[in-house]
C-alpha cells in the first residue's frame, strides 16, 4: 500500500518553464513533508520541507505548497534550468515515529 | 547538517558471500536508516538502527540477512549476508538530526552481485 503517492512518473520541461509535480498522502498523523533531490550516483539530498501550519514555502525558485485539507502538496520549479535535471522524491514523516514515507520518485527533465 | 562518508562506493561480489558496508557520520547523531534502492527506483527503509539497542527490521528485511552493527553514535555498518543476484541494488545509509526530522544521506553503495 503506497501511502504516498507521486505524480507524475516522469517530467520533461523545457528551459525557464515551471516544473510541477504532485502528491497525495492518506495517513492524517503525518506532519512534515520535505522534498529530496537525487543526481545519479548521488544520495538523496533535502531540498525543501513544509510541515502543515503553512500552506507554502518558498526557497529560491523552489516552492511547496500544502494543501491540508485535500491531504496534498506539490513542487513547484520555476524557471527550471537544465541543472535542475534530476530525480525528485516527495517523503512524509509523522511526530515522533522518525521514519519517512517515500514518493515513488518524479524523473524531471529540463531541455535546454 | 551532517557529512556521510559510506564505504564502499561500489563492489561486485560473488553470491553466497557477505559484505559489509560502513556509514561514518561527522557528528553524533541518534537515529541512523538503512535504505535499498533500486536504479530508478524509491528508497525501501531496511531498518533502523540506535546506538545501544537492537536494530529494528521493517516488513521483509530479517537480522540474520542484513545484520546491523551500532557500536557509537558516529558510525554503524550493514552487512548483506548469502549474497545472491536478488540482493543487487544501491544501499544508502541515512542519519536524522535535530528536531525537524532532516534527512541526510550518504552517497551510497553500488553492489552487484553475480
Amino acid at each position: 500500500q503506497q501511502q504516498v503517492k507521486q505524480s507524475p512518473q516522469s517530467l520533461i520541461v523545457q528551459k525557464g518553464g515551471i516544473s510541477i509535480i504532485n502528491c497525495a498522502y492518506e495517513n492524517t498523523a503525518f506532519d512534515y513533508f520535505p522534498w529530496y533531490q537525487q543526481f545519479p550516483g548521488k544520495g538523496p539530498a533535502l531540498l525543501i520541507a513544509i510541515r502543515p501550519d503553512v500552506s507554502e514555502k518558498k526557497e529560491g525558485r523552489f516552492t511547496i505548497s500544502f494543501n491540508k485539507s485535500a491531504k496534498q502538496f506539490s513542487l513547484h520549479i520555476m524557471d527550471s534550468q537544465p541543472g535542475d535535471s534530476a530525480t525528485y522524491f516527495c517523503a512524509a514523516g509523522a511526530g515522533n515515529n522518525r521514519k519517512l514515507i517515500w514518493g515513488l520518485g518524479t524523473s524531471l527533465a529540463v531541455n535546454p | 547538517s551532517a557529512v556521510i562518508s559510506q564505504k564502499p562506493s561500489r563492489d561486485i561480489c560473488q553470491r553466497g558471500t557477505s559484505l559489509t558496508i560502513q556509514c561514518q557520520v561527522d557528528s553524533q547523531v541518534t537515529m541512523m536508516f538503512w535504505y535499498r534502492q533500486q536504479p530508478g527506483q524509491s528508497l525501501t527503509l531496511i531498518a533502523t538502527a540506535n546506538q545501544g539497542s537492537e536494530a529494528t527490521y521493517e516488513s521483509g528485511f530479517v537480522i540474520d540477512k542484513f545484520p546491523i552493527s551500532r557500536p557509537n553514535l558516529t558510525f554503524s555498518t550493514l552487512t548483506v549476508s548469502n549474497m545472491s543476484p536478488e540482493d543487487s541494488s544501491i544501499y544508502l545509509c541515512s542519519v536524522e538530526t535535530g528536531m525537524n526530522t532532516e534527512a541526510f544521506f550518504g552517497q551510497g553503495t553500488r553492489l552487484t552481485v553475480v
